[in-house]
């Protein structure tokens, strides 16, 4: 089972200021990646999918990168709505899927 | 737009069983994949299986293998996670969510349905 592993758990970051969330897997899994966002008492939001591409509706200010085994999902200027909790999702060697541990997005 | 509705919440015994289910609507049923998750209380997400109805295909989480049973009537359209043996740590908001068969990446979800393990 390929563990994908967040840093850093908790990050705080002002409005308006760029924000880069990691996420690593224990081997390569090529650029089967997914990003999700997800608010208190809701279900996560797909983000970003491919590694790099971005899912329907979603804006520009959030982007995927990295292949392999090392990938980050950044947000360019973060805005009130994007403070929540982060996971990362491989679907490279699957069933089963596995997600990070999540990383956590606070105001600053 | 495909919408996911799941079963209201439920209070179970340790040692009992819950059924949840999930209802698409929208979309054809069969031709796309249903997978469950779990959220315990300020944790993280945690696979538990799936199943693409169209092909009878079913897929387990290895921490769920014997205790997990995913199902799905195609003549109600819906889908259904069986858990057995239930104990305290059981105790979770359970998901479903909607995925290309060939693309295990999860872009519609049901809204939740919280399960409660106690005595």
């Amino acid at each position: 089972e390929i563990v994908m592993t967040q840093s850093p758990a908790t990050l705080s970051v002002s409005p308006g200021e760029r924000a880069t969330l990691s996420c690593r897997a224990s081997q390569s899994i090529t650029n089967y990646l997914a990003w999700y966002q997800q608010k208190p008492g809701q279900a996560p939001r797909l983000l970003i999918y491919d590694a790099s591409t971005r899912a329907t509706g979603i804006p520009a200010r959030f982007s995927g990168s990295g292949s392999g085994t090392e990938f980050t999902l950044t947000i360019s200027s973060l805005q009130s709505e994007d403070f929540a909790v982060y996971y990362c999702q491989q679907y490279s060697d699957c069933p089963p899927v596995t997600f990070g541990q999540g990383t956590r997005l606070d105001i600053k | 737009q495909v919408q996911l509705v799941q079963s209201g919440a439920d209070v179970k015994k340790p040692g009992s069983s819950v059924k949840v289910s999930c209802k698409p609507s929208g979309g054809t049923f069969g031709a796309y994949g249903i997978t469950w998750a779990r959220q315990a209380p300020g944790q993280g997400l945690e696979w538990m299986g799936g199943i693409i109805p169209l092909f009878g295909a079913q897929h387990y989480a290895p921490n769920f293998q014997g205790r997990v049973t995913i199902s799905a009537d195609a003549s109600t359209g819906t889908a259904y996670m069986d858990l057995t043996s239930l104990r305290s740590e059981d105790t979770a908001v359970y998901y479903c969510a909607w995925h290309d068969p060939g693309r295990w990446y999860f872009d519609c979800w049901g809204q939740g349905t919280l399960v409660t393990v106690s005595s």
